[in-house]
């Protein structure tokens, strides 16, 4: 199985700082051929199902404010907010799909400091 | 529009098999490269995935919980349903299916269900 593994469990950060999430997968997540990495990024509220925020670990999905940034390539990747708003206090993961199975991050926490 | 909606019992007893299915709209199971999966969240934990099932009826499980689950597809009625058999009350969680898309979001679960809260106790 592939392991992803974010850092750190949890941040708090003033409203309209930068908040940095680190996920890092135990093998490469890029596929060759198609020089892409599979790997997602989501947001969870409280009592709310898991929400996509970015695919190929940089595509924004449509409707997601572009403060939501994804970065990185084969094993380490970055989910950077850039200026954290109030309603971006959530729980984020990182998953994989390159393989089955597919493999979620333990989350990260995003609070206000 | 792409909606999906799992039903199921919220309370099953310890070594009892669970059933959940997941109905969903917008997209046919029967269209190439379409897939639905299944994740669990126990309370206050991270996000665990279960089993994927492909529209060519290609099944994935999880290693850890193979023996335990079953998926299977009804096309015609674009439902999804898993059966996770010796319930434990480590089981409790609350069971999303999702939406694996195609083409430009390949692989990616970009929509789920709201989730139903499985508690598992005697």
């Amino acid at each position: 199985d592939i392991v992803m593994t974010q850092s750190p469990d949890s941040l708090a950060v003033s409203l309209g700082e930068r908040a940095t999430i680190n996920c890092e997968s135990s093998q490469s997540i890029l596929h060759s051929s198609k020089k892409k990495n599979h790997l997602a990024w989501y947001q969870q509220k409280p009592g709310q199902p898991p929400k996509l925020l970015i695919y190929w670990a940089s595509t924004r999905e449509s409707g997601v404010p572009d403060r939501f940034s994804g970065s990185g390539s084969g094993t380490d990747f970055t989910l950077t907010i850039s200026s954290l708003q109030a309603e971006d206090v959530a729980v984020y993961y990182c998953q994989q799909y390159y393989t089955t199975p597919r493999t979620f991050g333990q989350g990260t926490k995003v609070e206000i400091k | 529009q792409i909606t999906l909606k799992e039903s199921g019992p919220t309370l099953v007893k310890p070594t009892q098999t669970l059933t959940l299915t997941c109905t969903f709209s917008g997209f046919s199971l029967s269209t190439n490269g379409m897939g639905v999966g299944w994740i669990r969240q126990p309370p206050g934990k991270a996000l665990e995935w279960l089993a994927l099932i492909y529209w060519d009826d290609d099944k994935r499980y999880s290693p850890s919980l193979k023996s335990r689950l079953t998926i299977i597809k009804d096309t015609s009625k674009n439902q999804v349903v898993l059966t996770m058999s010796n319930m434990d009350p480590v089981d409790t969680a609350t069971y999303y299916c999702a939406h694996r898309g195609t083409g430009n979001y390949e692989g990616v679960f970009q929509h789920w269900g709201q989730g139903t809260l499985v508690t598992v106790s005697s």
